[in-house]
Order: structure tokens, then sequence, then C-alpha cells
């Protein structure tokens, strides 16, 4: 059964400054791993999509890196914005199946 | 483009109770579609999933039951509810090909 874990659980940085969040899972043979968005009280936006051939996808000042030989994915944000403020999720596929499991999520707060 | 609609947005109902949240997906056919639950503290819980009209796969047994009338149409009921189903309930419908996942706005169901 695949597991994702993602720590820190929050993270508060200033506003400018690239990050980088972690993600990681115990099961190797996923279909696709998946980055989510949620602001307080709204349901989960998607960010990016992974695919088990890809290694790494890009949107605007996102950029999410897949490394399944060692169960990571990291979701790196460039020039944070105090916009960027919100809690990431990040989910994975477990073998034979497109079914997501998700991590408990990063807190993100920008301060400007 | 497809949407997702999710309704009621809110909803405060009485221990014992039945309770319908109902979703829809547009701009899309035989979408795979789910039922996830968000509890404080902790992750996104798959509750329900289908594949189909009629077909409907349970992940956790619970006082909750799903069905689904029309291809784009997913329901959630409960004949009585439980202090423990208050949550923020989250319909989502996925792209085949890919299995990426999109996400309705929620439901915040507080039993009293």
């Amino acid at each position: 059964k695949q597991e994702v874990t993602q720590i820190p659980a929050a993270l508060s940085v200033p506003e400018g400054e690239n990050l980088v969040l972690n993600c990681s899972f115990t099961d190797s043979a996923i279909y696709n791993l998946q980055w989510f968005r949620q602001d307080p009280g709204k349901g989960l936006t998607s960010l990016l999509l992974i695919q088990s051939s890809q290694r790494e996808q890009t949107s605007g000042r996102l950029n999410a890196s897949l490394d399944k030989s060692s169960g990571r994915s990291t979701l790196y944000i460039a020039a944070s914005q105090p916009g960027d403020s919100a809690t990431y999720l990040c989910a994975a596929s477990g073998a034979g199946s497109y079914q997501l499991t998700f991590g408990k999520g990063t807190k993100l707060s920008v301060i400007p | 483009s497809q949407t997702i609609h999710q309704w009621p947005a809110t909803l405060v109902q009485p221990v014992g109770s039945p309770l319908s949240l109902e979703c829809t997906v547009e701009g899309t056919s035989n979408p795979n579609l789910y039922w996830y639950r968000q509890a404080a503290g902790r992750g996104l819980q798959l509750l329900f999933y289908s594949v189909g009209i009629g077909q409907i796969s349970s992940e956790v047994p619970q006082n909750l039951s799903a069905s689904r009338p029309q291809d784009r149409q997913f329901i959630l009921s409960s004949k009585k509810l439980l202090l423990s189903d208050s949550g923020f309930y989250l319909c989502a419908w996925s792209v085949h090909e890919t299995g990426e996942l999109f996400f309705g706005e929620g439901s915040r169901l507080t039993v009293l």
C-alpha cells in the first residue's frame, strides 16, 4: 500500500526566497505523482502532474521533480510571493492503479 | 473546458438526520468520479470511487453511501449522520489517459 509523507508540516519563508517542498513515497512502482495547492476552506487545485516516464514538470515559477528509485519528489518554487501562501499536498499512485494516496501537506507561509 | 460543481458548500445537520451531497462534472464524458473526506489534522481519505454509472467502490466501511445515477453525477448520502461524519467533503474527477485528478470546491459538513 502506498504511503506518502511530507516534511516539514509547516514552513515560513521571507518573500522572494526560493524554496523546496519535499514529498516521499514508499512504493516506487507509481503511475504518476501530482502536486496540489489548497487555500483555507477551499478545494484542491492541481499544480503539476508527473507521469512515471517523466523526471520533472514545470509551470511558471513551479518545478516538480520525480525520482522513483529513491521514492522522492520535490516542488521547487522560485521567487516566492505572499500569494503562494497555502497548503501544498503531494499525492502518488500505487502500483497497478491511478488512484492517488495523499500526504498530509506542507503549510507554506510567505512573509512580506 | 471541464468544470466540476459541488453543493451545498456548507451544511449544518443534527445527529441522526439524513445527508445528500451532490457533484456534477461538465465538459467530459464517462469520467472516473471520487468522494474524499478531509478531517482536521488528517490527510485526504478516499471514501468512494466510480468508473461508470451504477459502479461504486467503497474504500472505507462507514455510515455513508454513494450513488452515480447519471454519467456525470455523483451523490454522497447518509441515512443517519453521526458526530464523526463532520468534515470537509471533496468530489473529484480524473482524466482517463493520465489519471490527473481535479477537485470541486468542497462541502463543509458540521454534525451537531
